[in-house]
Parts: structure tokens; C-alpha cells; sequence
């Protein structure tokens, strides 16, 4: 089993609809972050979360520690959110590096 | 400010040459981690590099190494080639240990061998 978990694998939505994709860990964390891949292979950071909610824009990330439970929401899509999206967690044991997530393939249609 | 820059950005071997990629950080950031990411397994760790000393290794084999030097830069060498590590090769740079802060990530070195 996958220590980070992500789905849907797959998604396609219409422009303008509500996106949600969610992340599994089963590890204790110091951070989780949100990474996004448009093709070509560049990757940007999102967010990063220890705990709560953060919103940039039409984004919103939020993370649940007690469930190790993690989504990120996008509103009113649009056809340049389409890419793929990452999820990396950070486990607490000292000297452990990021794991991430196989990734969430958005595409969106106008 | 510049961000992290990767170079060779392509590159083609055959299997048995070795490969060294190198990756230059944003100025004042003295993490370096490198990954790997094929489309079967997704994005995973290589090492990471913090002031010039090797901080973590994933699990790959001893063909796989790299280095930091004094100015941050740093490089990765892949010796004695084989087709599975046909890949994308990325570096991410950060100010403190990897994961602590927001991640800088390289466009990526594509290799691909024949």
C-alpha cells in the first residue's frame, strides 16, 4: 500500500465546474504540500500545510491531521487549471524525506 | 531573481555511458534534492544536499550519486546506464531542509537511453 494516496486518478470536468481532489497519508506529517505539473514537466508549488485551510485565488487547500486527510478544491475551472496535480507529504521522523502522491490528472474543457 | 536552472534540459545515452546533470539554485537557497519521476512511478527521491553535505538518499542504487558544492550548485551523475532510467530528472532548491518551505523546482533534465 502507497504511504500517500491520491484520487481521483483521473479527472475531466466542463469549465466553470468545482473540482476536488483528495489526499491519503498514513504517516505522521510536519507538512503536506500541493505541487502542480503542466506538460512539459515544469512543477510549481502550490500550497504548503501544516494544518487548517490556506486559499490563493481559486484555489483552497485544507488538511485534516487527526484523519491524515487532505484536499484541494478548485472553483470555477478553466481549461489552463488542466495538468496534473501532486500531492507530497513530509513525514515527522527526523531525516525522512518527501514522499509524494502518483499525481492527479486534471483536464479541463471549455 | 533567477529560479533553479537544470541543464542538460535533453539528452540522449545508450545504456552503459554514464550522465551528469547539474542544477543551480535560487541565490541564498542551500538545499538541493533531486528526483526522479517516470510515468509508472511518479516523482521519487533521490538525495538531497544541504550545505554541501548529503542530508538524505532514497532507495536507488550506488549508480546513482551526486554532490554539492561550495557555491550550492549541484550535480547528479548516473553511472553505467540502463534502459528503466530513461526519466525525467527534476531539482528542487529551498532555503532550509527540503519540505520545510515552499518548493523552487528545475524545468528537468529529460534522459532518455537507448
Amino acid at each position: 500500500k502507497n504511504e500517500v494516496e491520491q484520487s481521483p486518478q483521473n479527472l475531466t470536468a466542463q469549465e466553470g465546474e468545482f473540482i476536488t481532489i483528495n489526499c491519503s497519508y498514513s504517516v505522521g506529517i510536519s507538512a503536506l504540500h500541493w505541487l502542480q505539473q503542466h506538460p512539459g514537466g515544469g512543477i510549481v508549488s502550490l500550497f504548503m500545510l501544516s494544518s487548517g485551510k490556506k486559499k490563493h485565488g481559486r484555489l483552497i487547500a485544507t488538511i485534516n491531521i487527526q484523519e491524515k486527510h487532505s484536499s484541494l478544491h478548485i472553483t470555477a475551472s478553466h481549461p489552463r487549471d488542466s495538468a496534473v496535480y501532486i500531492c507530497a507529504v513530509l513525514p515527522l521522523q527526523a531525516g525522512t524525506a518527501l514522499i509524494f502522491g502518483k499525481g492527479t490528472t486534471l483536464s479541463v474543457s471549455s | 531573481k533567477a529560479g533553479v536552472t537544470q541543464t542538460p534540459r535533453y539528452l540522449i545515452k545508450t545504456r552503459g555511458q554514464q550522465v551528469t546533470l547539474s542544477c543551480s539554485p535560487i541565490s541564498g537557497h542551500r538545499s538541493v534534492s533531486w528526483y526522479q519521476q517516470t510515468p509508472g512511478q511518479g516523482l521519487q527521491f533521490l538525495f538531497e544536499y544541504f550545505s554541501e553535505t548529503q542530508r538524505n538518499k532514497g532507495n536507488f542504487p550506488g549508480r546513482f550519486s551526486g554532490r554539492q558544492f561550495s557555491n550550492s550548485r549541484s550535480e547528479m551523475n548516473v553511472s553505467t546506464l540502463e534502459l528503466g532510467d530513461s526519466a525525467l530528472y527534476l531539482c528542487a532548491s529551498n532555503e532550509g531542509p527540503a519540505g520545510t518551505g515552499e518548493l523552487f523546482f528545475g524545468e528537468g533534465s529529460r534522459l532518455t537511453v537507448l
